[in-house]
């Protein structure tokens, strides 16, 4: 089945810095990827997703690239602000796969 | 939250007890799953449901039994309950299509303690 790995577990950034999140896959069939905000107390929430035949997508500050040969994408924050403190989870579904596997998480803080 | 609701929200439970947690959506979407999350685990899938009375398992479903009797509704079943199965249990739904390459959105958990 599909693996994911998530790096860092935890990432400290100062306000108005950049913020990057990287997961890499095993499945090479995998096609879809999203990342999911979860906030304390609540469900996870979509964020940003991308599909493999895409290799960038932005949404204001918020991007996601994926790199389909080496089996890793990123999400990347820019202008971090202190609501973006939370945890962070990326995932992947394989082709053919109806659930998604999900990477261990990473707890984002940003300074003020 | 895509309409979707879990209860309840907070359970204490003693060893060997069954447990039932519910999730109801309010729009018709045919698939659903329930996660469970775990510190350093992320998000598991326990089980998930394509259909009214269709349903296979996920990668941790020892333990669990799930049932959907209604298109609205999916049901989580700890049989008898162990410490192990401590947890915050997520439902879910996808959005559009077959389920696949579709958006997954989240209820907002249940916080089980087994004792």
């Amino acid at each position: 089945g599909e693996n994911v790995e998530q790096h860092p577990s935890t990432l400290s950034v100062q306000e108005g810095d950049s913020a990057v999140i990287k997961c890499t896959y095993s499945d090479s069939a995998s096609n879809y990827f999203p990342w999911y905000k979860q906030e304390l107390g609540k469900g996870p929430q979509l964020i940003i997703d991308i599909r493999s035949n895409v290799g960038e997508k932005k949404d204001q500050r918020i991007a996601v690239t994926l790199n389909k040969t080496a089996k890793h994408f990123s999400l990347h924050i820019t202008e971090t602000q202190p609501e973006d403190s939370a945890v962070y989870f990326c995932a992947a579904r394989g082709a053919g796969r109806r659930a998604l596997t999900f990477g261990s998480g990473t707890r984002l803080q940003v300074q003020p | 939250d895509a309409g979707i609701t879990q209860s309840p929200r907070h359970k204490v439970t003693e060893t060997g007890t069954p447990v039932t947690l519910r999730c109801h959506q309010t729009e018709n979407h045919r698939y659903m799953y329930w996660y469970r999350q775990d510190p350093g685990h992320g998000l598991r899938l326990i089980h998930y449901s394509y259909g009214v009375k269709d349903t296979d398992k996920g990668e941790v479903s020892d333990g669990y039994s799930v049932s959907r009797s209604k298109t609205e509704d999916f049901l989580l079943t700890l049989e008898s309950a162990t410490s192990s199965q401590t947890s915050v249990y997520f439902c879910a739904i996808s959005v559009g299509g077959q389920g696949l390459n579709t958006e997954a959105f989240f209820g907002q958990g249940t916080r089980l303690t087994v004792v």
